[in-house]
């Protein structure tokens, strides 16, 4: 199985700033199968990055996405308050289960 | 619009079953996968399963394999999930989600709650 860890856990940030959030899978697996998700409280989560740098359709170009391997990142360029929300990586690769990373709380500081 | 649409919200006993649809539309049912994952509250995702509803074939976690079954039915596009012997711990919101470049679709989610 491979685990993805995701850090920070939590990471307080002001409107404006610029926000990197981290992804470390346990062994190396394709990029073309790491994806982002942003949830909300009592929301479904949202595809916003496929293919580890593939925006969603509709997802905001200050979203971006990129790493290889085993390292992985989310960067939001200029954070909008409507930003503030739970953060998961997943791999869904042909290794079986996929999994999702534990997930990294953005807030407001 | 490409929507999935999940049965509404469950109370059961510990030791019964539960099943969950969830109805696709707005796009072609037998083309892509679909994925059921769990979420406790406030906890993160878990995957538990998938399947091809084109041809029925399913893959589980191991966690939930034997205990969740994994069904459709391709005349009404949708997509069922089974889990047996519930216990509290199974009281979370249950989603299902379409994949096609990522996971693109997710249904509302389903909340079960196993009380005694």
């Amino acid at each position: 199985e491979i685990v993805l860890t995701q850090s920070p856990g939590t990471l307080s940030l002001s409107p404006g700033e610029r926000a990197t959030l981290s992804c470390r899978a346990s062994q190396s697996f394709s990029s073309s199968y790491l994806a982002w998700y942003q949830q909300k409280p009592g929301q479904a989560p949202r595809l916003l990055i496929y293919a580890a740098s593939s925006r969603a359709t509709g997802i905001p170009d200050r979203f971006s996405g990129s790493g290889a391997g085993t390292d992985f990142t989310l960067t939001i360029s200029r954070l909008e308050p409507e930003d503030f929300a739970v953060y998961y990586c997943q791999q869904y690769s042909g290794s079986l289960p996929y999994t999702f990373g534990q997930g990294t709380k953005l807030e407001i500081k | 619009q490409v929507q999935l649409v999940q049965s509404g919200a469950e109370v059961k006993n510990p030791g019964a079953s539960v099943k969950v649809s969830c109805k696709a539309s707005g796009y072609r049912f037998i083309g892509q996968y679909i994925h059921w994952v769990r979420q406790a509250p406030g906890q993160g995702l878990e995957w538990m399963g998938r399947i091809n509803p084109n041809t029925g074939d399913t893959d589980y976690a191991q966690k939930f394999q034997g205990r969740v079954t994994l069904t459709r039915d391709t005349s009404i596009s949708t997509a069922y999930m089974e889990v047996r012997s519930l216990r509290s711990d199974d009281s979370v919101i249950y989603y299902c989600v379409r994949e096609a470049l990522g996971m693109d679709v997710w249904g509302k989610g389903t909340t079960v709650t196993v009380s005694s």
